[in-house]
């Protein structure tokens, strides 16, 4: 079965500082993998999502994120955080028969002065 | 680009009634579109997915006679939360896709809807 795992619930950095959110994957087909963030009281915006084709996937906001198979990752970075980046991170994986989408448990990122 | 309009943002009822909320793509057809809930400081839990013009598929735990949904058109799906309890007080997300396969299609989320039961 597909499942993702986001390690860390709560990441804090400095404004500014490199940012690392990490996601593990699990998946019995080829997978999907999508980045999403999540601010108070919103839905959701996609960041960048891997389908086919070349591993470093660039998205929205500076974000990217690098699909290795051999470790089962797609770990979100950013070079330099902005305070805007203060938001809830969700990784998720298309299921088996790509016809839903299961989200990692989140990770909140805090971005401090 | 593709938006889904979910409505109402918030809403407050008492204990015991019905609510009803309304996920509708703006300027596509949506064949599929699912609905989530999430808790307070937790991840989206699928509800159910619902393919327009057929039952709605929903997951396991979830009551389909507690939470009626209706996918009437290409372009509206509702969520009822019928005889409310504090209990179902949540945040309820939509979204939507074109396809019933999302590999090769866009999904796109509502902004969600905070319920309150008192």
């Amino acid at each position: 079965a597909q499942s993702v795992t986001q390690l860390g619930s709560h990441v804090s950095v400095s404004e500014g500082a490199l940012v690392l959110l990490r996601c593990n994957y699990s998946s019995s087909v080829p997978p999907y993998l999508f980045w999403y963030v999540q601010y108070p009281n919103q839905g959701l915006q996609l960041l960048l999502k891997y389908t086919t084709g070349a591993t470093l996937v660039k998205g929205i906001n500076g974000f990217e994120a690098e699909f290795k198979k051999s470790e089962t990752s797609f770990h979100l970075t950013k070079p330099s955080a902005h305070m805007s980046d203060a938001a809830e991170y969700f990784c998720a994986v298309l299921s088996g028969g790509y016809n839903k989408l299961i989200f990692g448990a989140g990770t909140r990122l805090a971005v401090h002065p | 680009g593709a938006v889904v309009s979910q409505h109402p943002s918030r809403v407050i009822c008492k204990s015991g009634t019905s609510v009803k909320i309304e996920c509708r793509s703006l300027d596509f057809q949506a064949t599929t579109m699912f609905w989530y809930r999430q808790f307070p400081k937790q991840s989206l839990m699928l509800m159910a997915t619902s393919n327009e013009g057929s039952k709605a598929t929903y997951e396991q735990g979830v009551e389909k006679d507690k939470f009626l949904i209706n996918h009437a058109s290409l372009t509206l799906s509702t969520l009822t939360v019928t005889s409310a309890h504090p209990e179902d007080s949540s945040f309820y997300i939509c979204s939507a896709s074109p396809s019933i396969q999302l590999n090769n299609s866009p999904l796109h989320f509502g902004n969600g809807t905070r319920l309150t039961v008192t």
